[in-house]
Protein backbone atom coordinates (compact mmCIF):
# COMPACT_ATOMS: atom_id res chain seq x y z
CA UNK A 1 0.00 0.00 0.00
CA UNK A 2 1.02 3.65 -0.60
CA UNK A 3 1.31 5.46 2.99
CA UNK A 4 0.95 8.79 2.23
CA UNK A 5 1.95 11.40 5.46
CA UNK A 6 0.32 14.90 5.59
CA UNK A 7 2.05 17.98 7.15
CA UNK A 8 1.87 19.66 9.67
CA UNK A 9 -1.18 17.93 11.46
CA UNK A 10 -2.61 21.82 12.11
CA UNK A 11 -1.99 24.74 10.76
CA UNK A 12 -2.42 27.95 12.31
CA UNK A 13 -2.95 31.22 10.31
CA UNK A 14 -4.67 34.16 9.79
CA UNK A 15 -6.99 35.26 6.48
CA UNK A 16 -4.49 36.64 3.58
CA UNK A 17 -1.89 34.64 4.70
CA UNK A 18 -0.92 31.78 2.55
CA UNK A 19 -0.86 28.26 3.22
CA UNK A 20 1.62 25.79 2.29
CA UNK A 21 0.68 21.96 2.85
CA UNK A 22 2.78 18.39 2.43
CA UNK A 23 1.92 14.96 1.58
CA UNK A 24 4.73 12.60 1.28
CA UNK A 25 3.98 8.82 -0.12
CA UNK A 26 6.03 6.10 0.58
CA UNK A 27 6.75 5.10 -2.65
CA UNK A 28 6.31 6.84 -5.91
CA UNK A 29 3.47 7.65 -7.42
CA UNK A 30 3.32 6.28 -11.09
CA UNK A 31 3.92 9.09 -13.05
CA UNK A 32 2.44 8.56 -16.26
CA UNK A 33 -0.70 10.20 -14.20
CA UNK A 34 0.20 12.02 -11.36
CA UNK A 35 -2.37 10.03 -9.59
CA UNK A 36 -2.59 12.82 -6.75
CA UNK A 37 -5.62 14.82 -5.68
CA UNK A 38 -6.52 17.17 -2.89
CA UNK A 39 -9.61 17.32 -1.09
CA UNK A 40 -11.42 20.04 1.37
CA UNK A 41 -13.47 18.63 3.84
CA UNK A 42 -15.59 21.12 6.46
CA UNK A 43 -17.54 19.62 9.39
CA UNK A 44 -20.67 18.08 8.34
CA UNK A 45 -19.71 17.97 4.61
CA UNK A 46 -18.19 15.45 1.97
CA UNK A 47 -14.94 16.28 0.87
CA UNK A 48 -14.48 18.54 -2.26
CA UNK A 49 -12.74 17.54 -5.05
CA UNK A 50 -9.79 21.09 -5.43
CA UNK A 51 -7.21 19.29 -7.40
CA UNK A 52 -6.03 16.16 -9.44
CA UNK A 53 -2.93 14.62 -11.35
CA UNK A 54 -1.15 16.65 -8.81
CA UNK A 55 -1.66 20.39 -10.70
CA UNK A 56 -5.10 20.36 -12.45
CA UNK A 57 -7.55 22.63 -10.43
CA UNK A 58 -11.07 20.77 -10.88
CA UNK A 59 -14.71 22.09 -11.77
CA UNK A 60 -15.16 25.81 -9.80
CA UNK A 61 -12.11 25.44 -7.88
CA UNK A 62 -10.55 29.18 -7.39
CA UNK A 63 -6.94 29.75 -8.74
CA UNK A 64 -5.67 30.55 -5.41
CA UNK A 65 -5.35 27.12 -4.64
CA UNK A 66 -2.81 24.82 -6.79
CA UNK A 67 -0.79 21.87 -6.45
CA UNK A 68 2.68 20.71 -7.27
CA UNK A 69 5.18 18.05 -6.89
CA UNK A 70 5.87 14.42 -8.23
CA UNK A 71 7.40 11.27 -7.32
CA UNK A 72 6.76 11.38 -3.77
CA UNK A 73 6.62 15.15 -2.28
CA UNK A 74 3.34 17.16 -3.67
CA UNK A 75 2.39 20.23 -2.06
CA UNK A 76 -1.08 21.96 -2.25
CA UNK A 77 -1.29 26.03 -1.94
CA UNK A 78 -3.37 28.62 -0.81
CA UNK A 79 -1.96 31.66 -2.14
CA UNK A 80 -4.07 34.10 0.42
CA UNK A 81 -6.67 32.40 2.79
CA UNK A 82 -10.24 33.46 2.66
CA UNK A 83 -12.51 33.04 5.57
CA UNK A 84 -13.94 29.81 3.80
CA UNK A 85 -10.66 27.86 3.39
CA UNK A 86 -10.23 27.08 6.94
CA UNK A 87 -10.66 23.42 7.09
CA UNK A 88 -9.20 19.97 6.66
CA UNK A 89 -7.36 18.82 3.90
CA UNK A 90 -6.27 15.76 2.27
CA UNK A 91 -4.36 14.12 -0.06
CA UNK A 92 -5.32 10.79 -1.98
CA UNK A 93 -3.38 8.47 -4.33
CA UNK A 94 -5.50 6.79 -7.00
CA UNK A 95 -2.59 5.74 -8.80
CA UNK A 96 -2.66 1.99 -7.44
CA UNK A 97 -4.92 -0.22 -5.52
CA UNK A 98 -5.50 0.10 -2.59
CA UNK A 99 -6.70 3.94 -3.25
CA UNK A 100 -5.14 5.49 0.11
CA UNK A 101 -5.97 8.74 1.86
CA UNK A 102 -3.20 10.82 4.09
CA UNK A 103 -4.52 11.75 7.86
CA UNK A 104 -5.36 15.22 7.24
CA UNK A 105 -3.76 18.91 7.47
CA UNK A 106 -6.54 20.96 9.94
CA UNK A 107 -6.33 24.79 8.51
CA UNK A 108 -7.18 27.23 11.66
CA UNK A 109 -7.81 30.67 12.13
CA UNK B 1 -25.58 18.05 -13.11
CA UNK B 2 -24.70 14.42 -11.72
CA UNK B 3 -25.96 13.71 -7.73
CA UNK B 4 -25.35 11.27 -5.93
CA UNK B 5 -27.53 10.04 -2.77
CA UNK B 6 -26.51 7.06 -0.44
CA UNK B 7 -29.63 5.18 1.42
CA UNK B 8 -29.91 2.35 4.06
CA UNK B 9 -30.17 1.67 7.98
CA UNK B 10 -28.72 4.15 10.19
CA UNK B 11 -28.14 0.99 12.48
CA UNK B 12 -26.81 -2.42 11.91
CA UNK B 13 -26.38 -4.78 15.02
CA UNK B 14 -22.84 -6.57 15.42
CA UNK B 15 -22.31 -9.74 13.37
CA UNK B 16 -24.71 -8.57 10.58
CA UNK B 17 -24.67 -6.85 7.95
CA UNK B 18 -24.51 -3.47 6.31
CA UNK B 19 -26.44 -2.48 3.39
CA UNK B 20 -26.24 0.43 1.51
CA UNK B 21 -27.55 1.82 -1.84
CA UNK B 22 -26.09 5.02 -3.78
CA UNK B 23 -28.48 6.45 -6.59
CA UNK B 24 -26.97 7.88 -9.60
CA UNK B 25 -29.63 10.95 -10.27
CA UNK B 26 -28.84 13.65 -13.34
CA UNK B 27 -26.71 11.27 -15.35
CA UNK B 28 -25.80 7.88 -16.76
CA UNK B 29 -23.75 5.53 -14.27
CA UNK B 30 -21.93 4.30 -17.82
CA UNK B 31 -18.60 5.21 -18.24
CA UNK B 32 -17.03 5.71 -14.61
CA UNK B 33 -15.61 4.00 -11.59
CA UNK B 34 -17.83 4.30 -8.75
CA UNK B 35 -16.58 4.15 -4.82
CA UNK B 36 -17.70 3.90 -1.80
CA UNK B 37 -15.71 5.26 1.30
CA UNK B 38 -15.59 5.88 4.74
CA UNK B 39 -14.83 8.01 7.68
CA UNK B 40 -15.24 6.93 11.60
CA UNK B 41 -16.26 9.99 13.60
CA UNK B 42 -13.53 12.34 14.09
CA UNK B 43 -11.29 10.21 12.07
CA UNK B 44 -9.79 10.09 8.22
CA UNK B 45 -11.27 8.84 5.20
CA UNK B 46 -11.09 4.89 4.44
CA UNK B 47 -11.60 3.47 0.65
CA UNK B 48 -13.63 0.71 0.33
CA UNK B 49 -13.73 0.25 -2.93
CA UNK B 50 -14.98 0.30 -6.42
CA UNK B 51 -17.45 -0.77 -9.22
CA UNK B 52 -16.81 -0.06 -13.03
CA UNK B 53 -19.54 -0.01 -15.06
CA UNK B 54 -18.77 -2.78 -16.70
CA UNK B 55 -19.14 -4.60 -13.37
CA UNK B 56 -15.36 -5.56 -12.07
CA UNK B 57 -14.53 -4.24 -8.96
CA UNK B 58 -11.92 -3.75 -6.84
CA UNK B 59 -11.59 -3.76 -3.14
CA UNK B 60 -9.28 -2.44 -0.22
CA UNK B 61 -7.41 -5.22 1.02
CA UNK B 62 -8.50 -4.90 4.97
CA UNK B 63 -11.51 -5.75 4.09
CA UNK B 64 -12.27 -7.75 0.94
CA UNK B 65 -13.09 -10.67 2.94
CA UNK B 66 -16.48 -8.91 4.19
CA UNK B 67 -17.23 -6.60 1.25
CA UNK B 68 -19.42 -7.01 -1.62
CA UNK B 69 -20.07 -3.76 -4.32
CA UNK B 70 -22.73 -4.31 -6.84
CA UNK B 71 -24.35 -2.52 -9.92
CA UNK B 72 -27.38 -2.14 -10.97
CA UNK B 73 -27.45 -0.34 -14.03
CA UNK B 74 -31.11 0.28 -15.12
CA UNK B 75 -31.66 1.86 -12.06
CA UNK B 76 -28.32 3.88 -11.95
CA UNK B 77 -27.80 2.64 -8.90
CA UNK B 78 -24.82 0.62 -7.26
CA UNK B 79 -24.87 -1.21 -3.84
CA UNK B 80 -22.45 -2.05 -0.95
CA UNK B 81 -22.77 -5.49 1.96
CA UNK B 82 -20.25 -4.94 4.47
CA UNK B 83 -20.86 -8.33 6.62
CA UNK B 84 -19.77 -9.45 10.02
CA UNK B 85 -20.11 -5.52 11.43
CA UNK B 86 -18.12 -4.31 14.45
CA UNK B 87 -18.40 -1.21 16.05
CA UNK B 88 -14.88 -0.38 14.25
CA UNK B 89 -16.98 0.11 11.68
CA UNK B 90 -19.31 2.86 12.53
CA UNK B 91 -18.67 5.96 10.43
CA UNK B 92 -20.45 7.89 7.33
CA UNK B 93 -20.47 6.04 4.43
CA UNK B 94 -20.23 8.03 1.09
CA UNK B 95 -20.52 7.02 -2.59
CA UNK B 96 -18.02 8.95 -4.89
CA UNK B 97 -17.92 8.65 -8.33
CA UNK B 98 -14.05 8.18 -9.85
CA UNK B 99 -10.18 7.80 -8.43
CA UNK B 100 -10.16 11.41 -8.43
CA UNK B 101 -13.73 11.62 -6.63
CA UNK B 102 -15.48 14.53 -8.11
CA UNK B 103 -18.69 14.33 -7.20
CA UNK B 104 -19.72 12.88 -4.08
CA UNK B 105 -22.87 12.01 -1.94
CA UNK B 106 -23.68 14.08 1.13
CA UNK B 107 -22.85 10.49 3.10
CA UNK B 108 -24.89 8.56 5.53
CA UNK B 109 -23.59 8.04 9.42
CA UNK B 110 -24.18 4.14 10.40
CA UNK B 111 -23.86 2.89 14.19
CA UNK B 112 -22.93 -0.65 14.85
CA UNK B 113 -24.57 -1.08 18.17
CA UNK B 114 -26.84 -3.59 19.68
Amino acid sequence: DIVLTQSPGTLSLSPGERATLSCRASQTVRSSSLALAWYQQKPGQAPRLLIYGASSRATGIPDRFSGSGSGTDFTLTISRLEPEDFAVYYCQQYASSPLTFGGGTKVEI
Amino acid sequence: QVQLQESGPRLVKPSETLSLTCTVSGGSISGYYWNWIRQPPGGGLEWIGYIHYTGSTNYNPSLKSRVTISMETSRNQYSLKLSFVTAADTAVYYCAREGASDIWGQGTMVTVST
